[in-house]
């Protein structure tokens, strides 16, 4: 069974700032089964990116996301006031589906 | 639109069942290749995939969960469910139910998800 690590576990940045976060595998696995999703306090979570790096429906292009074999990215080019939130990697394998523990961008 | 709404006791005794039912709207529940799975989250932490039901029954199960949880499909009511026995404390969480698939991914996302419902054990 694959683990999923993120990190950081809190991301404290500015508006307008890059922020980048990781998600490292605990084994190689492939980028189509890599996602993200974007969880707001009280809200239920939200696909952002699947396949590594293509965004989902709706979202905007200043979101964007890479990675290959064991470690994945996560990119908000210049992060909005609406994108303070959770963000969780999933991965899909072996009919399992697994989530990382999150990281959190704040305001600093 | 698809729309999800849970539904089911908020309060359940240790080690009773806790069931939950996921009503599904704007869209057919035995739709050809639809997976609509249960995922948690315990109060400030992360996200646990529970498990997943296809359209045609088939289930898979978080190898930590299998031996408690049971998930099972209604199509005459477009529901699908949750049974999760024994709980303890540590099972309190809000509970969600969602479709893979959506937003351009396939069965490997979950793209549409209810609201969720807490769901607290103690007795």
């Amino acid at each position: 069974e694959i683990v999923l690590t993120q990190s950081p576990g809190t991301l404290s940045l500015s508006l307008g700032e890059r922020a980048t976060l990781s998600c490292r595998a605990s084994q190689s696995l492939s980028s189509s089964y890599l996602a993200w999703y974007q969880q707001k306090p009280g809200q239920s979570p939200r696909l952002l990116m699947y396949g590594a790096s293509s965004r989902a429906t709706g979202i905007p292009d200043r979101f964007s996301g890479s990675g290959s074999g064991t470690d994945f990215t996560l990119t908000i080019s210049r992060l909005e006031p609406e994108d303070f939130a959770v963000y969780y990697c999933q991965h899909y394998g072996s009919s399992l589906w697994t989530f990382g523990q999150g990281t959190k961008v704040e305001i600093k | 639109q698809l729309q999800l709404q849970e539904s089911g006791p908020g309060l359940v005794k240790p080690s009773e069942t806790l069931s939950l039912t996921c009503t599904v709207s704007g869209g057919s529940i035995s739709s050809t290749y639809n997976y609509w799975g249960w995922i948690r989250q315990p109060p400030g932490k992360g996200l646990e995939w529970i498990g997943t039901i296809y359209y045609s029954g088939s289930t898979y199960y978080n190898p930590s969960l299998r031996s408690r949880v049971t998930i099972s499909i209604d199509t005459s009511k477009n529901q699908f469910s949750l049974k999760l026995s024994s709980v303890t404390a540590t099972d309190t969480a809000v509970y969600y139910c969602a479709r893979h698939g959506g937003g351009g991914g396939s069965y490997f996302v979950l793209g549409y998800w209810g609201q969720g419902t807490l769901v607290t054990v103690s007795s």
